[in-house]
Protein backbone atom coordinates (compact mmCIF):
# COMPACT_ATOMS: atom_id res chain seq x y z
CA UNK A 1 0.00 0.00 0.00
CA UNK A 2 1.34 3.45 -0.94
CA UNK A 3 -0.91 5.07 1.29
CA UNK A 4 -1.65 8.77 0.82
CA UNK A 5 0.48 10.45 -2.45
CA UNK A 6 0.51 13.75 -3.38
CA UNK A 7 1.77 15.07 -7.11
CA UNK A 8 3.61 17.31 -7.22
CA UNK A 9 5.72 17.80 -4.09
CA UNK A 10 7.30 20.94 -5.16
CA UNK A 11 6.20 23.15 -7.54
CA UNK A 12 7.05 27.69 -8.09
CA UNK A 13 4.59 29.28 -9.67
CA UNK A 14 4.05 33.12 -10.90
CA UNK A 15 1.69 35.39 -9.20
CA UNK A 16 -2.01 35.05 -11.64
CA UNK A 17 -0.99 31.24 -12.53
CA UNK A 18 -3.06 28.15 -11.63
CA UNK A 19 -2.19 24.90 -10.39
CA UNK A 20 -3.93 22.07 -9.27
CA UNK A 21 -2.50 19.38 -6.81
CA UNK A 22 -3.60 15.88 -6.56
CA UNK A 23 -4.04 13.85 -3.52
CA UNK A 24 -4.44 9.93 -4.26
CA UNK A 25 -5.81 7.62 -1.59
CA UNK A 26 -5.44 3.67 -1.75
CA UNK A 27 -7.02 2.51 1.40
CA UNK A 28 -10.64 3.12 0.17
CA UNK A 29 -11.13 6.17 2.88
CA UNK A 30 -14.52 7.92 2.58
CA UNK A 31 -12.74 11.19 4.09
CA UNK A 32 -10.60 13.53 2.58
CA UNK A 33 -8.56 16.82 3.59
CA UNK A 34 -6.98 19.42 2.34
CA UNK A 35 -4.77 21.35 5.14
CA UNK A 36 -1.66 24.00 4.58
CA UNK A 37 1.03 24.48 6.83
CA UNK A 38 2.37 28.16 7.75
CA UNK A 39 5.56 28.82 9.04
CA UNK A 40 5.14 28.89 13.03
CA UNK A 41 1.61 27.56 12.49
CA UNK A 42 -0.09 24.22 12.85
CA UNK A 43 -2.09 22.86 9.86
CA UNK A 44 -4.95 25.12 8.96
CA UNK A 45 -7.86 22.59 7.17
CA UNK A 46 -9.14 24.08 4.10
CA UNK A 47 -11.50 22.01 2.28
CA UNK A 48 -12.67 17.96 3.16
CA UNK A 49 -14.97 15.81 1.65
CA UNK A 50 -17.19 13.03 2.85
CA UNK A 51 -17.02 11.11 -0.05
CA UNK A 52 -17.16 11.39 -3.65
CA UNK A 53 -18.98 14.06 -4.94
CA UNK A 54 -18.76 15.95 -2.06
CA UNK A 55 -17.01 19.35 -0.74
CA UNK A 56 -17.17 21.24 2.09
CA UNK A 57 -15.48 24.50 3.29
CA UNK A 58 -13.30 24.27 6.28
CA UNK A 59 -11.29 26.99 8.05
CA UNK A 60 -8.90 28.78 5.31
CA UNK A 61 -10.90 28.28 2.15
CA UNK A 62 -10.88 31.02 -0.08
CA UNK A 63 -8.88 31.35 -2.90
CA UNK A 64 -9.29 27.91 -3.39
CA UNK A 65 -11.31 25.02 -5.34
CA UNK A 66 -11.58 21.51 -4.55
CA UNK A 67 -13.24 18.51 -6.73
CA UNK A 68 -13.66 14.66 -5.29
CA UNK A 69 -14.91 12.72 -8.76
CA UNK A 70 -13.45 9.37 -7.81
CA UNK A 71 -13.56 8.29 -4.05
CA UNK A 72 -9.60 7.89 -4.37
CA UNK A 73 -8.38 11.14 -5.38
CA UNK A 74 -8.95 14.70 -4.07
CA UNK A 75 -8.04 17.52 -6.48
CA UNK A 76 -6.84 21.30 -4.65
CA UNK A 77 -7.26 24.06 -7.51
CA UNK A 78 -5.57 27.24 -7.30
CA UNK A 79 -7.26 29.69 -9.88
CA UNK A 80 -5.24 32.67 -9.15
CA UNK A 81 -2.21 31.51 -7.30
CA UNK A 82 -1.08 34.78 -4.59
CA UNK A 83 1.83 35.11 -2.37
CA UNK A 84 0.00 34.49 0.30
CA UNK A 85 -0.87 30.97 -1.08
CA UNK A 86 3.15 30.32 -0.55
CA UNK A 87 2.80 26.92 1.98
CA UNK A 88 3.40 23.05 2.29
CA UNK A 89 0.11 22.05 1.59
CA UNK A 90 -0.69 18.42 3.44
CA UNK A 91 -3.51 15.87 1.98
CA UNK A 92 -5.14 13.34 4.58
CA UNK A 93 -7.59 10.70 4.83
CA UNK A 94 -9.35 8.32 7.05
CA UNK A 95 -12.47 5.72 7.32
CA UNK A 96 -15.10 5.18 8.96
CA UNK A 97 -17.23 7.61 10.80
CA UNK A 98 -15.68 7.51 14.16
CA UNK A 99 -13.64 10.71 15.25
CA UNK A 100 -11.43 8.69 17.15
CA UNK A 101 -10.16 7.35 13.22
CA UNK A 102 -6.36 8.06 12.76
CA UNK A 103 -6.12 10.85 9.92
CA UNK A 104 -3.78 9.65 7.61
CA UNK A 105 -1.54 12.40 5.65
CA UNK A 106 0.61 12.47 2.26
CA UNK A 107 4.13 13.74 2.17
CA UNK A 108 3.31 17.11 1.77
CA UNK A 109 3.98 19.75 -1.36
CA UNK A 110 6.24 22.84 -0.69
CA UNK A 111 4.50 25.33 -3.37
CA UNK A 112 5.84 28.89 -3.29
CA UNK A 113 3.95 32.11 -5.19
CA UNK A 114 6.76 35.00 -6.46
CA UNK B 1 -15.14 27.00 17.00
CA UNK B 2 -12.41 25.50 19.03
CA UNK B 3 -8.85 26.45 19.46
CA UNK B 4 -5.53 24.88 20.92
CA UNK B 5 -2.75 26.28 22.59
CA UNK B 6 0.95 24.84 22.73
CA UNK B 7 2.48 27.64 24.81
CA UNK B 8 6.28 26.02 24.23
CA UNK B 9 7.36 27.06 20.74
CA UNK B 10 10.73 24.80 21.81
CA UNK B 11 11.59 22.67 24.61
CA UNK B 12 15.26 20.83 24.81
CA UNK B 13 15.90 17.48 26.84
CA UNK B 14 18.79 15.16 27.29
CA UNK B 15 19.21 11.94 25.85
CA UNK B 16 17.30 9.88 28.29
CA UNK B 17 15.66 11.83 30.08
CA UNK B 18 11.79 12.31 30.25
CA UNK B 19 10.17 15.79 29.02
CA UNK B 20 6.54 17.08 28.98
CA UNK B 21 4.99 18.50 26.22
CA UNK B 22 2.08 21.32 27.23
CA UNK B 23 -1.18 21.69 25.07
CA UNK B 24 -4.45 23.64 26.20
CA UNK B 25 -7.83 23.70 24.47
CA UNK B 26 -10.96 25.61 24.67
CA UNK B 27 -14.03 23.81 24.07
CA UNK B 28 -17.52 23.81 25.13
CA UNK B 29 -18.36 20.24 23.81
CA UNK B 30 -18.61 17.36 26.51
CA UNK B 31 -16.87 14.61 24.00
CA UNK B 32 -14.51 14.85 21.58
CA UNK B 33 -11.09 13.55 20.72
CA UNK B 34 -7.40 14.52 21.15
CA UNK B 35 -4.51 13.68 19.35
CA UNK B 36 -0.43 14.13 19.54
CA UNK B 37 0.99 14.40 16.42
CA UNK B 38 4.84 14.26 15.78
CA UNK B 39 6.46 15.80 12.41
CA UNK B 40 10.21 15.41 11.80
CA UNK B 41 12.89 16.87 9.28
CA UNK B 42 11.15 15.09 6.66
CA UNK B 43 7.85 16.36 7.07
CA UNK B 44 5.72 13.68 7.43
CA UNK B 45 2.94 13.82 9.96
CA UNK B 46 2.72 11.02 12.30
CA UNK B 47 0.57 10.21 14.61
CA UNK B 48 2.14 9.62 18.06
CA UNK B 49 -1.28 8.85 20.58
CA UNK B 50 -4.86 9.92 20.87
CA UNK B 51 -7.22 10.12 23.52
CA UNK B 52 -10.55 10.00 23.79
CA UNK B 53 -12.35 12.69 26.20
CA UNK B 54 -14.98 10.57 27.75
CA UNK B 55 -12.48 7.83 28.75
CA UNK B 56 -10.58 8.59 32.25
CA UNK B 57 -7.92 6.50 31.49
CA UNK B 58 -4.55 7.90 30.01
CA UNK B 59 -3.71 6.67 27.09
CA UNK B 60 -0.35 5.24 26.61
CA UNK B 61 1.78 3.70 23.77
CA UNK B 62 5.28 2.34 24.72
CA UNK B 63 7.30 5.79 25.98
CA UNK B 64 4.77 8.11 25.11
CA UNK B 65 1.71 8.84 27.52
CA UNK B 66 -0.32 12.01 27.90
CA UNK B 67 -1.68 13.31 31.27
CA UNK B 68 -5.76 14.11 30.10
CA UNK B 69 -7.01 16.60 32.55
CA UNK B 70 -10.65 17.39 31.37
CA UNK B 71 -12.03 20.07 33.57
CA UNK B 72 -8.70 22.25 33.41
CA UNK B 73 -8.78 21.43 29.38
CA UNK B 74 -5.19 20.04 29.59
CA UNK B 75 -3.67 17.37 27.26
CA UNK B 76 0.02 17.08 27.67
CA UNK B 77 2.28 14.65 26.53
CA UNK B 78 5.34 12.62 28.43
CA UNK B 79 8.21 11.42 26.40
CA UNK B 80 10.40 8.90 28.38
CA UNK B 81 13.76 7.53 27.45
CA UNK B 82 14.16 10.62 24.93
CA UNK B 83 15.98 9.23 22.00
CA UNK B 84 17.54 10.98 19.30
CA UNK B 85 14.98 9.80 17.12
CA UNK B 86 11.91 11.96 19.12
CA UNK B 87 13.06 15.18 17.85
CA UNK B 88 10.66 16.67 15.59
CA UNK B 89 7.98 19.47 15.94
CA UNK B 90 4.86 17.56 17.96
CA UNK B 91 1.20 18.88 17.11
CA UNK B 92 -1.17 18.60 19.72
CA UNK B 93 -4.65 18.59 17.66
CA UNK B 94 -8.71 18.51 18.82
CA UNK B 95 -11.34 16.67 16.96
CA UNK B 96 -15.15 17.56 17.25
CA UNK B 97 -17.35 14.21 17.32
CA UNK B 98 -20.45 16.64 16.02
CA UNK B 99 -19.87 16.95 12.49
CA UNK B 100 -20.57 13.66 10.50
CA UNK B 101 -17.92 11.49 11.98
CA UNK B 102 -15.13 13.87 12.66
CA UNK B 103 -15.83 15.15 8.99
CA UNK B 104 -14.64 18.63 9.66
CA UNK B 105 -10.70 17.73 9.81
CA UNK B 106 -8.40 18.40 12.66
CA UNK B 107 -8.36 21.77 14.92
CA UNK B 108 -3.89 22.00 15.54
CA UNK B 109 -1.82 23.91 17.73
CA UNK B 110 1.14 25.90 16.54
CA UNK B 111 3.53 22.95 18.08
CA UNK B 112 6.53 22.57 19.78
CA UNK B 113 9.80 21.89 18.84
CA UNK B 114 11.50 19.44 20.88
CA UNK B 115 15.25 19.24 20.76
CA UNK B 116 17.26 15.80 22.09
CA UNK B 117 20.35 16.55 23.58
CA UNK B 118 23.24 13.47 22.83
Amino acid sequence: NAGVTQTPKFRVLKTGQSMTLLCAQDMNHEYMYWYRQDPGMGLRLIHYSVGEGTTAKGEVPDGYNVSRLKKQNFLLGLESAAPSQTSVYFCASTGGTSGYNEQFFGPGTRLTVL
Amino acid sequence: AQTVTQSQPEMSVQEAETVTLSCTYDTSESDYYLFWYKQPPSRQMILVIRQEAYKQQNATENRFSVNFQKAAKSFSLKISDSQLGDAAMYFCAYRSPYSGGGADGLTFGKGTHLIIQP
